[in-house]
């Protein structure tokens, strides 16, 4: 079993549509890390978070540290948007999900 | 620069070849990381360095050996490879360790052993 599991591995949206990803934990962590790596290989960080929520842009991660889950949502979902998302739980080592890959469809 | 570069961007090698994958930051970050990625599987640390100094090494094979020669780089040498080994490599970088920082990843070299 994974130390993070994600949810959806595969989702599939029209533009305009609000999404949301999923993600849980089992090991205690410091902090969570949301990554999004487009097809071609370059990860980009777009959110650490330790508590409560962040927003960049369309982009809202929230974390919930008692019940060991984290969502990430995107609001107006767009094309540019389709890549793989991944979560990263930062405990004793770096633990990666297993990523859910979004396709936004015009 | 919030930028980590890699090269290069692409590599194919016969199993005998040596051959060395570069990673550069010049954000005077302090640790740096090489993970390898199969196709649509997450990233699998491979090799942690600390102030230019080893810190984990994750029971990778000696095939693939880290060199740190300063804070800005990071090379993994590379030599008898497997096909197996075909996969994407990616360098990150972060300030301190990843328990404490962001990682900035690099575009990443894909390397195909024939």
């Amino acid at each position: 079993k994974n130390e993070v599991e994600q949810s959806p591995q595969n989702l599939t949206a029209q533009e305009g549509e609000f999404i949301t990803i999923n993600c849980s934990y089992s090991v205690g962590i410091s902090a969570l890390h949301w990554l999004q790596q487009h097809p071609g290989g370059g990860i980009v960080s777009l959110f650490m978070l330790s508590s409560g929520k962040k927003k960049h842009g369309r982009l809202i991660a929230t974390i919930n540290i008692q019940e060991k889950h984290s969502s990430l949502h995107i609001t107006a979902s767009h094309p540019r948007d389709s890549a793989v998302y991944i979560c990263a739980a930062v405990g004793n080592q770096f633990y990666f999900g297993t990523g859910t890959s979004l396709t936004v469809i015009p | 620069d919030t930028e980590v570069t890699q090269t290069p961007k692409h590599l194919v090698m016969g199993m005998t070849n040596k051959k060395s994958l570069k990673c550069e930051q010049h954000m005077g970050h302090r640790a740096m990381y090489w993970y390898k990625q199969k196709a649509k599987k997450p990233p699998e640390l491979m090799f942690v360095y600390s102030y230019e100094k080893l810190s984990i090494n994750e029971s990778v094979p000696s095939r693939f050996s880290p060199e740190c020669p300063n804070s800005s780089l990071l090379n993994l040498h590379l030599h008898a490879l497997q096909p197996e080994d075909s996969a994407l490599y990616l360098c990150a970088s972060s300030q301190e360790n990843a328990r404490f920082g962001t990682q900035y990843f690099g575009p990443g070299t894909r390397l195909t052993v024939l």
